[in-house]
This record gives structure tokens, sequence and C-alpha cells, in this order.
């Protein structure tokens, strides 16, 4: 059972270049989640999706764009990298309900120079 | 809005001794859950326990449980007996029954000695 599955798990980028990172998963789940991560702020939402089709802004969601044309895929583009969007990111997905708890892929770690 | 508050950003605890991470949170959700993250060095995060806001009892699981007290809006999460594995960064988390995001707090680093 493969649950969250990020790609690409490391990746280094000059700044100006574009990127999607994909997020897949197969647990059925309806909500999908973009999150990143930086030392001493905790995990800060970029873009979240209910569903197929649907895509919503989080926190942070300056300099992203996401698409979810498939139920298992979340995918989060970058379209002209910048050296601030060095960090490390999260995909998560869950059931709907309050009381369910997100599953969380392992993570990609980005580097922009 | 809805909000997380993790007071402790880095704390020692000597092997084998209960430690209590501390998490406040505000809502205005009649119905929410409150759930513990837990991220070792290897970067994966961990789901631990939930707590329902109409939960009658604490949340337990193992060496884990939460300390959940309603009025005070706070879900404190205690490890007993904690051992070296225990040292990580840990994340307290809210999702309440009107809202489709569930929010992070920024997290406790937690240091077991030996």
């Amino acid at each position: 059972n493969a649950g969250v599955t990020q790609t690409p798990k490391f990746r280094v980028l000059k700044t100006g270049q574009s990127m999607t990172l994909l997020c897949a998963q197969d647990m059925n789940h309806e909500y999908m989640y973009w999150y990143r991560q930086d030392p001493g702020m905790g995990l800060r939402l970029i873009h979240y999706s209910v569903g197929e089709g649907t895509t919503a802004k989080g926190e942070v969601p300056d300099g992203y764009n996401v698409s979810r044309l498939k139920k298992q895929n979340f995918l989060l583009g970058l379209e002209s990298a910048a050296p601030s969007q060095t960090s490390v990111y999260f995909c998560a997905s869950s059931l709907q309900e309050y009381n369910q708890p997100q599953h969380f892929g392992d993570g990609t770690r980005l580097s922009i120079l | 809005a809805q909000k997380i508050t993790q007071t402790q950003p880095g704390m020692f605890v000597q092997e084998k001794e209960a430690v209590t991470l501390d998490c406040t949170y505000d809502t205005s959700d009649p119905s929410y859950g409150l759930f513990w993250y837990k991220q070792p060095s290897s970067g994966e995060m961990i789901f631990l326990i939930y707590q329902g806001s109409y939960d009658q009892q604490n949340a337990t699981e193992g060496r884990y449980s939460l300390n959940f007290q309603k009025a005070r809006k706070s879900a404190n999460l205690v490890i007993s007996a904690s051992q070296l594995g225990d040292s990580a960064m840990y994340f307290c988390a809210m999702k309440g029954d009107r809202d489709d995001k569930i929010i992070f707090g920024k997290g406790t680093r937690l240091h077991i000695l030996p």
C-alpha cells in the first residue's frame, strides 16, 4: 500500500526555471493539500483541493499553481522559481470528515539557486 | 479565524520521564478535531493521536495521551516513559467541521537525554 507518493524527492533549480511536483494517493481520498515547511514556521498551506477539478488557495499561494485533473493526483507548479521558494514541500490527503487525519508523503526538498 | 499555538519551541527531557507538550487552539466551529503528529529527523510526518471536540474521554494511544481541556481550549500531548526515539519535532493540528483546511502549530522540538 503506497499511500501518498511525492515525486521527485530532491530537486535543485536555478532562479526563473519552472517545475512541477507530483503527488499521488491511492486511498481514494477526496481532499488533498500542499504544504511548505520552513525552519521555525511549521507547516504552511499553499493550496488545497476538496475534489477532482477543484482547487483553493491556502495561506501562502503566491508563486504557485495547482491542478487536480484526476482524483488521485495533485500537482504543484512553480512557474518562475525564486530563492524564497527553497523549502521542503509536503503533500497530504484525507477523507472529508473533520475527525479524519491527514496522510503525508515523504516530502520534496527543493533548492532554488 | 482558526489558530493553533505551541508555545514551547524546544524541550529537553531526561529519558524515562513523562513529558507534556502544550497546544492551545481557537476556533468558532461547533465541532472540531485535534491531531498530533511526530516528525523525526528523517522528515516524515507520523500521525500519533486524535481527539474530537465532543469526545467524553481523553484520547490514548499506547504511551501517548491527550490532555483535552475544552473550556481552556487546550489539547496537550503527554508522552509517558519517554524514550530516545521520541526525540523529534511534534506538531499540533486542528480541523473544524466548517472548514476544509487543517491548520498546524509551529511545532515543538523534543530532545530526550540519555
